[in-house]
C-alpha cells in the first residue's frame, strides 16, 4: 500500500524559508487518481490544509498561504515538496504530506485523505 | 471559507457507551464531509468518506450519517482503543477546512 514520508529540517529561523520534501513509495504520483497535500498542525491545535499539487502539475493553495507558498513534484523520484517563505513563529506546527483521493462530480472535486505521512515538527526560532 | 462547527470539543464515556460527535457547516455542502481519527503523536486516519462511507478496514462501530449542514460521528459500542480525536473535514469547495476537533475519553 502507498507509504508517504516528510523530510526537510525541523528547526528554521525566522524569516527564512521551510522546505520540505515527502517521499512516496507503493505508489506513484503520475496517477491521475490522486492529489499530493500538505496539511499542517499547529501544537495542540486543529488542522489546517496547506495545499496540494496534481500530475499535471496543476495545483491549489490555501488563500491564507498563497503568497508564500510554492507546491512542487519530481515525478523521476516520485516526490512532491513544499516551500514557505518568510516564516514566523505562526508557522511552527507539525506538517503532514498526504494522498488526496479525488472524488469528482461534474467540473468539482471532493477530495478525501488517505493516507497521512507521519508527520514532521517544524519549529521556526532563532 | 466553509466553517466546521464540531460538538462537544471533548466527551468522556465508559466502554460499550454510544457515542455521538456532530460538526455543522456555515452552509451547505450535500454530503461532502470525512471524518477523521487522531490518536496522539500520530497523523490522522480516514474512518469514513462523503458523509456515510466506511473506510475500508476501520470497524463498523464506526458510522457517519447527515447532509446539507449538520453531520454526525457514531460509535455505536465505544471501545478502549476509540480513545482519540475526532475530526470533520469537508471537502465541498476550495479551500478545505477541518472542525476544531472533539476529544474522546475512556472513562
Amino acid at each position: 500500500q502507498v507509504q508517504l514520508q516528510e523530510s526537510g529540517p525541523g528547526l528554521v529561523k525566522p524569516s527564512q524559508t521551510l522546505s520540505l520534501t515527502c517521499s512516496v513509495s507503493g505508489g506513484s504520483i503520475s496517477s491521475g487518481a490522486y492529489y499530493w497535500s500538505w496539511i499542517r498542525q499547529h501544537p495542540g491545535k486543529g488542522l489546517e490544509w496547506i495545499g496540494h499539487i496534481y500530475y499535471d502539475g496543476s495545483n491549489y493553495y490555501n488563500p491564507s498561504l498563497k503568497s508564500r507558498l510554492t507546491i512542487s513534484a519530481d515525478m523521476s523520484q516520485n516526490q512532491f515538496s513544499l516551500k514557505l517563505t518568510s516564516v514566523t513563529a505562526a508557522d511552527t506546527a507539525v506538517y503532514y504530506c498526504a494522498r488526496s483521493v479525488r472524488f469528482c462530480r461534474g467540473n468539482s472535486c471532493h477530495p478525501w485523505i488517505d493516507p497521512w505521512g507521519q508527520g514532521i515538527l517544524v519549529t521556526v526560532s532563532s | 471559507d466553509i466553517q466546521m462547527t464540531q460538538s462537544p470539543s471533548s466527551l468522556s464515556a465508559s466502554v460499550g457507551d454510544r457515542v455521538t460527535i456532530t460538526c455543522r457547516a456555515s452552509l451547505r455542502i450535500i454530503t461532502y464531509v470525512n471524518w477523521y481519527q487522531q490518536k496522539p503523536g500520530k497523523a490522522p486516519k480516514l474512518l469514513i468518506y462523503t458523509a456515510s462511507n466506511l473506510q475500508s478496514g476501520v470497524p463498523s462501530r464506526f458510522s457517519g450519517s447527515g447532509s446539507g449542514t449538520d453531520f454526525t460521528l457514531t460509535i455505536s459500542s465505544l471501545q478502549p482503543e476509540d480513545s482519540a480525536t475526532y475530526f470533520c473535514q469537508q471537502s465541498y469547495s476550495n479551500p478545505v477546512t477541518f472542525g476544531g476537533g472533539t476529544k474522546v475519553e475512556i472513562k
